[in-house]
């Protein structure tokens, strides 16, 4: 059972512009939830993260927000890099029995 | 030097064998995490360890055993492999007071089963 979605398996973008990658999920005892970044023939890189308790947290050009009452989050990145072209995981964590899920994965490109 | 270290990156194998893939770190950290990423599915857990004495199975253990040989080894094994174990394999650590905060992960070991 997919607990964590990412529905959008890409996500194509100009440079400058922002991006937003988008992650459901279905179990509400989940209380922190991370965002990865993954380049090809690398390990995941972690990016940025948010408790259950918050709906955003900002760390520079990249910025998480938590809708808890529809069980969604969101990462924008503005302004886009074609640096930033990469595959982003969503992750949960269910911290009472130490479950961890990730999504799918939403492959970014960003365009010069 | 790499923090999180993974050995083999790829690895071929037939369908039976037994194959250990081996993890090391520097970054001093109890937590240690193994994962597989298939597409379309993600990364999915498949044991982790808080410390040197403590084995947890994750969310797809099944065909899979891991020994926490010291702080820094985390070594998983399939003990005949078959072919849907065929994927790319994580080691990761993670340190701090809460588990699963941000988890540095090694480069990936390919395996493939024939």
């Amino acid at each position: 059972d997919q607990q964590v979605k990412q529905n959008s398996p890409s996500l194509s973008v100009q440079e400058g512009r922002i991006s937003i990658l988008n992650c459901d999920y279905t179990n509400s005892m989940f209380d922190y939830f991370l965002w990865y970044k993954k380049y090809p023939a690398e390990g995941p890189t972690f990016l940025i993260s948010i408790s259950s308790i918050k709906d955003k947290n900002e760390d520079g050009r990249f910025t998480v927000f938590l809708n808890k009452s529809a069980k969604h989050l969101s990462l924008h990145i503005v302004p886009s890099q074609p640096g930033d072209s990469a595959v982003y995981f969503c992750a949960a964590r269910n911290y009472n029995n130490n479950d961890m899920r990730f999504g799918a994965g939403t492959r970014l490109t960003v365009k010069p | 030097d790499a923090d999180v270290t993974q050995t083999p990156r790829n690895r071929i194998t037939k369908t039976g064998k037994r194959i250990m893939l081996e993890c090391s770190q520097t970054k001093g950290h109890d937590r240690m995490y193994w994962y597989r990423q298939d597409p379309g599915l993600g990364l999915r857990l498949i044991y982790y360890s808080f410390d040197v004495k403590d084995i947890n199975k994750g969310e797809i253990s099944d065909g899979y055993s891991v020994s926490r040989q010291a702080q820094a080894k985390f070594s998983l094994s399939l003990e005949s492999a078959i072919p849907n174990q065929t994927a790319l394999y994580f080691c990761a650590t993670s340190g701090g007071s809460m588990p699963y905060n941000e988890q540095f992960f090694g480069p990936g070991t390919r395996l493939t089963v024939l």
